[in-house]
């Protein structure tokens, strides 16, 4: 089984839209949760990190049910510029505490 | 510019033959980790540093790759007898070094294409 597993997409929306994406992760003890946006042919970047309580970035909302081993991600009021492939990420565990698995990333376009 | 620096930004290159990247970290960084990436995928983790110290290795990891970290400020990871499956963007991160588990901040990467 992976460490992190998301739905690949295609998320297709119109300008204006709310969207969520979701993942799961394995390992019941990983600590540290993060999502990452990557643009076509670069590097990754962060977005955010996730929090127990939930935390919230402008348009941008993260969720961690730890009980179910979830992370969600939630745009509100979707731009043209949030298309990108967005990336959820947990850490490893013991000697792996230091090292970040990711997700194959959830694709998004915002259609206008 | 102070993020992470890569180069070559690409390299081609004919099976068989041996390459080397480098990555420059963020000054203040004190670990440094190398991932692969494949179309379609997540970056997949291969190693890191803290410090000049290789402290974990992926399976991923064949003994055809080999990372070094001499004086705990750049990185160079070379892969010897290169395959057509090593064709990739071979991305390179660093962190600050304060705990388990923080963000890592990404360079834009050395893609590598194997004739």
């Amino acid at each position: 089984r992976k460490e992190v597993e998301q739905d690949p997409g295609p998320f297709n929306v119109p300008e204006g839209a709310t969207v969520a994406f979701n993942c799961t992760y394995s390992n019941s003890a990983s600590q540290s949760f993060f999502w990452y946006r990557q643009d076509c042919r670069k590097e990754p970047k962060l977005l955010m990190s996730v929090y127990s309580s939930g935390n919230e970035d402008g348009r941008f909302t993260a969720q961690l049910n730890r009980a179910s081993q979830y992370i969600s991600l939630l745009i509100r009021d979707s731009k043209l510029s949030d298309s990108a492939t967005y990336l959820c990420v947990v850490n490893g565990l013991g000697p792996g505490a230091n090292n970040l698995f990711f997700g194959t990333g959830t694709r998004l376009t915002v259609i206008p | 510019d102070t993020g992470v620096s890569q180069n070559p930004r690409h390299k081609i290159t004919k099976r068989g033959q041996n390459v080397t990247f480098r990555c420059d970290p963020i000054s203040e960084h004190n670990r440094l980790y190398w991932y692969r990436q494949t179309l379609g995928q997540g970056p997949e983790f291969l190693t890191y540093f803290q410090n000049e110290a290789q402290l974990e290795k992926s399976r991923l990891l064949s003994d055809r790759f080999s990372a070094e970290r001499p004086k705990g400020s750049f990185s160079t990871l070379e892969i010897q007898r290169t395959e057509q499956g090593d064709s990739a963007m071979y991305l390179c991160a660093s962190s600050l070094g304060t705990g388990p588990g923080e963000p890592q901040h990404f360079g834009d990467g050395t893609r590598l294409s194997i004739l």
